[in-house]
């Protein structure tokens, strides 16, 4: 069975780095998948950040794009964002999530059970 | 980049069949496919339709997903509502580059 887990700090003050690890179990992040993150403000809806590929192939929401960075870790099986300069409109829960490729597009197939970080002093 | 524009909420009784509807505001809602994510409360998003109108194994037939190019918009249509459906359901879908866009959310209820 599939499992991911996203792990790191619940609050970052304002300008500083948000950094956030997604461990995956059960499933190789070398095999034929790309691995994402999504984020949801409190009572708000979802945002894609981005999305990347084992071989280090990466995909960013052109809003955020200045400000992320999304890393593989083959050896660990996991991971990682990071998003720079932080203000409390970055306040939500973020969820890594496996992105299932098929013949015609792509979808989240699985998802972290999702971690609340807040942004302020 | 475009935007998928969802009605915020809708509502409907038990046994009857409700539909939301996701509208694109620039390019063809046939351009890119359409995914659709249910989010219970305090749970995370689960897919209930891919690639339009795919459903993924264990989400029962009684969902169901088609689009309009006439109104460039895509639908989510379920049949025979049971309270657990009550959720939010969000859109989703991609543009040229590959970069993803959801919807804003509909939540159904369902009394």
């Amino acid at each position: 069975q599939v499992q991911l887990q996203e792990s790191g700090p619940g609050l970052v003050k304002p300008s500083e780095t948000l950094s956030l690890t997604c461990a995956v179990s059960g499933y190789s992040v070398s095999s034929t998948y790309y691995w994402g993150w999504i984020r949801q403000p409190p009572g708000k809806g979802l945002e894609w950040i981005g999305t990347i590929y084992h071989s280090g192939s990466t995909y960013y929401n052109p809003s955020l794009k200045s400000r992320v960075t999304i890393l593989v870790d083959t050896s660990k099986n996991q991971f990682s964002l990071r998003l720079s300069s932080v203000t409390a409109a970055d306040t939500a829960v973020y969820y890594c999530a496996r992105l299932r490729i098929t013949a015609a597009g792509s979808h989240f197939d699985y998802w972290g059970q999702g971690t609340l970080v807040t942004v302020s002093s | 980049n475009f935007m998928l524009t969802q009605p915020h909420s809708v509502s409907e009784s038990p046994g009857k069949t409700v539909t939301i509807s996701c509208t694109r505001s620039s390019g063809s809602i046939a351009s890119n496919y359409v995914q659709w994510y249910q989010q219970r409360p305090g749970s995370s998003p689960t897919t209930v339709i891919f690639d339009d109108n795919q459903r993924p194994s264990g989400v029962p037939d009684r969902f169901s997903g088609s689009f309009d190019m006439s109104s460039n918009s895509a639908s989510l249509t379920i049949s025979g509502l049971k309270t657990e459906d009550e959720a939010d359901y969000f859109c989703q879908s991609y543009d040229s580059n590959n970069h993803g866009v959801f919807g804003g959310g509909t939540h159904l209820t369902v009394l």
